[in-house]
């Protein structure tokens, strides 16, 4: 079974309109990280939470971390076609310090 | 500066061939790590090195042999690949590992790897 589960699979919306990406874990959360990448290309850090409750926000995002509920939204405002591409989520569930598991990732297609 | 820079770009290799992907990071981190992700698929973790030691290995085929020459550079060796390890490599570094702390994890642009 996926450790790492994220909703919605695949999205496209509006340009200028708002989105949520869920990321939800089976197992306890010491830190969740969230990166974007495009086709073929390296990982790009968007951002990492640790503590619950954690609110971080970079730019147009942010992200949220519910420990209790072991899950993290991240919320892209007004987006805008540079926001296209597949979002990842990466947990550390064994306390390592760093990503273990990885969701299968959300695509996201902005249009005009 | 956040960056980790991987050569080569693209490697394409026979099956008896042996070859060398690099990575580099100029950010002081002591940890590095080596992720492999086939196509439409999250990456997977397949080795992390601690202070130029290897501190896991991910149940990973002998076929793939990484080291770590010193505490900047990174690199996995690959002799007698299998076409099903054709994926996209990527290496990253934290500023280290351990208990009571996340650390934020950069990763380097990726060498995709063709095994014909």
């Amino acid at each position: 079974s996926q450790e790492l589960e994220q909703s919605p699979q695949s999205l496209i919306v509006q340009e200028g309109k708002n989105l949520t990406i869920n990321c939800t874990s089976s197992k306890t959360l010491y830190g969740l990280y969230w990166y974007k990448q495009k086709y073929g290309e390296g990982l790009i850090f968007l951002m990492m939470l640790q503590k619950g409750g954690e609110e971080k926000s970079h730019e147009k995002i942010t992200a949220k971390l519910d420990e209790k509920k072991q899950q993290s939204s991240l919320h892209i405002t007004a987006s805008q076609p540079s926001h296209a591409g597949i979002y990842l989520c990466g947990a550390d569930n064994s306390n390592s310090g760093y990503a273990l598991n990885f969701g299968k990732g959300t695509s996201l297609l902005v249009t005009p | 500066d956040t960056e980790v820079t991987q050569t080569p770009k693209h490697l394409v290799m026979g099956m008896t061939n042996k070859k060398s992907l690099k990575c580099e990071q100029h950010m002081g981190h002591r940890a590095m790590y080596w992720y492999k992700q086939k196509a439409k698929k999250p990456p997977e973790l397949m080795f992390v090195y601690s202070y130029e030691k290897l501190s896991i290995n991910e149940s990973v085929p002998s076929r793939f042999s990484p080291e770590c020459p010193n505490s900047s550079l990174l690199n996995l060796h690959l002799h007698a690949l299998q076409p099903e390890d054709s994926a996209l490599y990527l290496c990253a570094s934290s500023q280290d590992i351990g208990t009571g702390q996340a650390y934020e994890q950069y990763f380097g642009p990726g060498t995709r790897l063709t095994v014909t």
